[in-house]
């Protein structure tokens, strides 16, 4: 696994609230990343970080924010949860500009 | 939007048999081709990769085939076993960025029966 801890692993929210997951990594790895999963699309990429509050927008950023205050921790949140964003997320890091990416287990949302 | 058309979406082979999956992508930037395995509830890992300068690279029973004219790539497995049973994932990478930044394909299950 990469030393990356996804936080929580399920969750289950209602339409409109706020959720916020958490990837935590031990390898002090500068890059990291959000992804979702879904059926069909395979993998895409929401937002990344490139070091402390230095972050970026992916493909499919749109309803999402994130944070790194440390380099161990990134955070995504979603500010206000809608059924389209029910999905697995996963988090990834890799150690340098052309090193391999190394995923976390993922995070499954539900959104009600 | 570029895309990465995998093929097939899901894959039935014997115990022994060659399993093959397909990536098809748009954009000749591309300069990173990593195969992702991953097992129900656990994240993709990175299987092997290859650029290309190559068109060929081998790891045990794991063999990317690469075809840059044509744009497109493919994963071959040899003497598929039934621990090979997996979703299979290709990506591309762009030169000049980030090998984290990927765009993936559609996603193969393979299945591998005893």
């Amino acid at each position: 696994d990469a030393g990356i801890t996804q936080s929580p692993r399920h969750k289950v929210t209602e339409t409109g609230t706020p959720v916020t997951l958490r990837c935590h990594q031990t390898e002090n790895h500068r890059y990291m990343y959000w992804y979702r999963q879904d059926p069909g699309h395979g993998l895409r990429l929401i937002h990344y970080s490139y070091g402390v509050k230095d972050t970026d927008k992916g493909e499919v950023s749109d309803g999402y924010s994130v944070s790194r205050s440390k380099t161990e921790d990134f955070l995504l949140t979603l500010e206000s949860a809608t059924s389209s964003q029910t999905s697995v997320y996963f988090c990834a890091i890799n150690q340098g500009y052309n090193s391999p990416l190394h995923f976390g287990n993922g995070t499954r949302l539900t959104v009600t | 939007q570029q895309q990465v058309k995998q093929s097939p979406q899901s894959l039935i082979v014997q115990k022994g048999g060659i399993s093959i999956i397909n990536c098809a992508y748009e954009n000749t930037a591309f300069d990173y081709f990593p195969w992702y395995q991953q097992f129900p509830g656990k994240g993709p890992a990175l299987l092997i990769a290859i650029r290309p300068d190559v068109s060929e690279k081998k790891e045990g029973r794991f063999t990317i085939s690469f075809n840059k004219s044509a744009k497109q790539f493919s994963l071959h497995i040899m003497d598929s076993q039934p621990g090979d049973s997996a979703t299979y994932f290709c990506a591309t990478g762009a030169g000049g960025t980030s090998y984290g930044k990927l765009t993936f394909g559609q996603g193969t299950i393979l299945t591998v029966h005893p």
